[in-house]
């Protein structure tokens, strides 16, 4: 069964260092998502993207955010700065395009956890 | 804005017995509407979704959910629970019909299943 893979499963970084987070969505599909959970808790979004550009993010999506879809097969989260409060597991997600109307359900990597020091 | 709460952060039931876990949802169209499951360090997987039909729909692991449009609600049941369905379950909307964003899709706070032997 086709899946979303994320690498690295954990990264640790220092305060200020820029960390790339890395996702393979599943190949047929059109959407492409980022969120992130801290501590286990809410779901939150960050940002989704589609045909090559940023449809939608969150206030948590700042200018220290950016998204890439560098070739046909990857799509990365950067943070540039990393802060304290980055600290959380990140989720990359990508849904289908069922007739234009995208009411296919996310499918979601196994995350990838960034520790911030 | 599309919302969804779920009253209960946790729910403990004994195995066999049945369960259910609330959602209630707020869009500005008709709702799709998802539920998701979480193990420990774990992504989210997919278990149902309502976009059309029948308000009674059925996913994996024996799970169902009823759509309640007039109570806004789409809480997930099933009929005789396993301690194997002890996780963290987040139930999620999209609202299609949001100019600002059709693709994203919002999770609740999540509630925890603890199934009793």
């Amino acid at each position: 069964e086709p899946e979303v893979t994320q690498t690295p499963s954990h990264q640790v970084t220092q305060m200020g260092q820029e960390v790339i987070l890395r996702c393979v969505p599943i190949s047929n599909h059109l959407y492409f998502y980022w969120y992130r959970q801290i501590l286990g808790q809410k779901v939150e979004f960050l940002v989704s993207f589609y045909n090559n550009e940023i449809s939608e993010k969150s206030e948590i999506f700042d200018d220290q955010f950016s998204v890439e879809r560098p070739d046909g097969s990857n799509f990365t989260l950067k943070i540039r700065s990393t802060k304290l409060e980055d600290s959380a597991m990140y989720f990359c997600a990508s849904s289908e395009n069922s007739g234009g109307a995208n009411t296919g359900e996310l499918f979601f990597g196994e995350g990838s956890r960034l520790t911030v020091l | 804005a599309q919302s969804v709460a779920q009253p209960e952060d946790q729910v403990n039931v004994a195995e066999g017995n049945p369960l259910t876990v609330k959602c209630t949802y707020s869009v500005s169209g008709n709702p799709y509407l998802f539920w998701y499951v979480q193990y420990p360090n774990r992504g989210l997987q997919f278990l149902l979704k309502y976009i059309t039909g029948d308000n009674l729909v059925k996913g994996s692991y024996g799970f169902e959910a009823e759509f309640n449009k007039s109570q806004t609600s789409f809480h997930l049941k099933k009929p005789s629970a396993l301690v194997s369905d002890s996780a963290l379950y987040f139930c999620a909307v999209r609202d299609p019909f949001n100019s600002g964003g059709y693709q994203k899709v919002t999770f609740g706070t999540g509630t925890k299943l603890q199934v009793i032997p």
